[in-house]
């Protein structure tokens, strides 16, 4: 079985500052991972995902991620936050081998100070 | 435009009552899927189909039910055995395999127990 952990629950940042947003995950297969984003009372909407090749992926609104198989991590970055990035980030993974199911972490409240 | 709404945006029901909440897409995906937003807890899958006239049951389906009877619509119903209904009601759906493809949400409902 997978699972998913967001360690962080909430991250303020001041605007214009540099963000992590950690997840990691355990699985015993391959998986493919994602992140969402969510902003209040909307659907989520994919920022990006990796599948395979190389580590680094970059996604929409200029976040990108590092898959670090070692570590089974896949940590969310933003060089310069908006405040328009005030959301929650959900990531997730997905096995690769032919499966309907993700699993989600708890999400991570990304709060963008003036 | 090709997308997935959900009505209504707000739901409010007494308890002892079933409602029914409504999710169509246009997108022609053959999978669908009912999440459970709580605060703290990220999404809790309730149930998931692959094909019309089949479903299976997620994580969560005790006091939940969906039928599958169209290929763009997958309507969940919230019975009076669901102990604790207030929430945020995400539905998703994807093309199906690979488990690459990335779900797409729809905006949700929030149903609340007077």
């Amino acid at each position: 079985a997978q699972s998913v952990t967001q360690l962080d629950s909430q991250v303020p940042v001041f605007e214009e500052a540099p963000v992590e947003l950690r997840c990691n995950y355990s699985s015993s297969v391959s998986v493919y991972l994602f992140w969402y984003v969510q902003y209040p009372n909307q659907g989520l909407q994919l920022l990006l995902k990796y599948l395979s090749g190389s580590t680094l992926v970059k996604g929409i609104n200029g976040f990108e991620a590092e898959f670090n198989k070692s570590q089974t991590s896949f940590h969310l970055r933003k060089p310069s936050v908006h405040i328009s990035d005030t959301a929650e980030y959900f990531c997730a993974v997905s096995e690769t081998s032919g499966t309907y199911k993700y699993i989600f972490g708890t999400g991570t409240r990304l709060k963008v100070l003036a | 435009d090709g997308g997935i709404t959900q009505s209504p945006k707000y739901l409010f029901r007494k308890e002892g009552q079933n409602v029914t909440l409504s999710c169509e897409q246009n997108l022609n995906h053959d999978a669908m899927y009912w999440y459970r937003q709580d605060p703290g807890q990220g999404l809790r899958l309730i149930y998931y189909s692959q094909i019309v006239n089949d479903f299976q049951k997620g994580d969560i389906a005790e006091g939940y039910s969906v039928s599958r009877e169209k290929k763009e619509s997958f309507p969940l119903t919230v019975t009076s055995a669901q102990k604790n209904p207030t929430a945020f009601y995400l539905c998703a759906s994807r093309p199906g395999l690979p488990s690459y493809n990335e779900q797409f949400f729809g905006p949700g409902t929030r149903l609340t127990v007077l």
